[in-house]
């Protein structure tokens, strides 16, 4: 299966505690997004990369999120001293975009997703 | 701010029985309007994507439209493993990210 991937699937932590997460994208994909999301909610966005630059942020990234793609290629989401309103699925998904093409917007494909949960 | 809002939150069919779920949308300048299928604990499915007014998509028993304020997503003589959250979201502008919905969650009875 060549999907999108993440890693771990299930974390339980401790307030204060720092974890790490990590996205392994479709291959051929040059965009991958980060999204968080809730029980009974849509996913809300976080943060996008196009290759390795990391093009927008949301406001609900604060200062303990950063999030990383070296090399264009997986990328990984830290967040550290968490909080218990940080519990939550942390979703990858990935999309493919030629340049210069104004039709197709490259749909993006989720990985399972990272269960978080902080005691 | 761009918004999507689906409607109804919930909806329980049996088997056999069409109905369609709603999403209203304030995105300015809509780029696309997508579909995606979510079970419980996985990752969204993509099901959709629909660019302009009038455009209608199939899948299986699924069929997506889409007006120039919302879309539908008709399902038609649904089975037990079409239950799950269907989720609508837009993207526009130069805006890259999604704008999801909070979801219709479907059960449809044997």
């Amino acid at each position: 299966d060549t999907g999108v991937s993440q890693d771990p699937r299930h974390k339980i932590t401790k307030r204060g505690q720092n974890v790490t997460f990590r996205c392994d994208p479709i291959s051929e994909h040059n965009r991958l997004y980060w999204y968080r999301q809730t029980l009974g909610q849509g996913p809300e966005f976080l943060t996008y990369f196009q290759n390795e630059a990391q093009l927008e942020k949301s406001r609900l990234l604060s200062d303990r999120f950063s999030a990383e793609r070296p090399k264009g290629s997986f990328s990984t989401l830290e967040i550290q001293r968490t909080e218990q309103g940080d519990s939550a699925m942390y979703l990858c998904a990935s999309s493919f975009k030629r340049t210069g093409v104004l039709i197709g917007l490259g749909e993006q494909f989720f990985g399972p997703g990272t269960r978080l949960t902080v005691l | 701010e761009d918004q999507v809002t689906q409607s109804p939150e919930a909806l329980r069919l049996q088997e056999g029985e069409s109905s369609s779920l709603n999403c209203s949308y304030t995105v300015s300048g809509l780029r696309g309007l997508f579909w995606y299928r979510q079970d419980p604990g996985k990752g969204p499915e993509f099901l959709f994507t629909l660019y302009s007014a009038g455009e209608e998509k199939e899948k299986e028993r699924l069929k997506a439209t889409l007006t120039k304020k919302e879309s539908f997503l008709h399902i038609t003589a649904p089975k037990p493993e079409d239950s799950a959250t269907y989720l609508c979201a837009g993207t526009s502008g130069s805006a890259r990210q999604l704008t999801f919905g909070s979801g219709t969650q479907l059960t449809v009875l044997p």
